[in-house]
């Protein structure tokens, strides 16, 4: 296992469309994280996954927004009519937070372009 | 309250030189702070994490100085290196698992 793994690297989108992103994180990892971050700015917390419960969303995932993780495994991440404003990358983190881990591992991110 | 204030926005030093990254915090509910390294087009690497019990780490060129009862930390690199010039970001965890992160400082370590 190699880290933490995400699908599509780059997106261009039109407004309005569609789309869906993949995360396949680090095997023995039971937590998953979404973070969306903008230009000159830290990651801003999206939502996170116990194993397939999603257990917290953030105030920022919109009702366009959803993601799964079935059967505590790779999880998507949906944007539904899309606007410029979720122009951003993406990225996935997983952590083994039962086993004392407190650390993040990252993916290399999904970016986003809405045009 | 949940913030993380990060400062300097962005950092020069000399190789050799010591950059020091400042962040502050509000809240005490946060009980574990991590400092990431991220370079362009790469998700952010965790390089150094410290509990609020502890008031210095050291990790190879990387410390992280911690004050509980100013709610400050900060990160130090020794002996700076060019191939140290990234975007460094602290953060603090809270309520769980998730991370609130500070708005980042880039640095850049000149020849």
């Amino acid at each position: 296992d190699t880290g933490v793994s995400q699908d599509p690297r780059h997106k261009i989108t039109k407004r309005g469309q569609n789309v869906t992103f993949r995360c396949d994180p680090i095997s023995e990892h039971n937590r998953l994280y979404w973070y969306r971050q903008t230009l000159g700015q830290g990651p801003e917390f999206l939502t996170y996954f116990q194993n397939e419960a999603q257990l917290e969303k953030s105030r920022l995932l919109s009702d366009r927004f959803s993601a799964e993780r079935p059967k505590g495994s790779f999880s998507t991440l949906e944007i539904q009519r899309t606007e410029q404003g979720d122009s951003a990358m993406y990225l996935c983190a997983s952590s083994a937070l039962d086993r004392g881990d407190y650390g993040y591992t990252f993916g290399s991110g999904t970016r986003l372009t809405v045009v | 309250q949940q913030q993380v204030k990060q400062s300097p926005q962005s950092l020069i030093v000399q190789k050799g030189g010591i950059p020091i990254i400042n962040c502050a915090y509000e809240n005490t509910a946060f009980d574990y702070f991590p400092w990431y390294q991220q370079f362009p087009g790469k998700g952010p690497a965790l390089l150094i994490a410290i509990r609020p019990d502890v008031s210095e780490k050291k990790e190879g060129r990387f410390t992280i100085s911690f004050n509980k009862s100013a709610k400050q930390f900060s990160l130090h690199i020794m002996d700076s290196q060019p191939g140290d010039s990234a975007t460094y970001f602290c953060a603090a965890r809270f309520s769980g698992s998730r991370l609130t992160f500070g708005e980042g400082t880039q640095l850049t370590v000149n020849p």
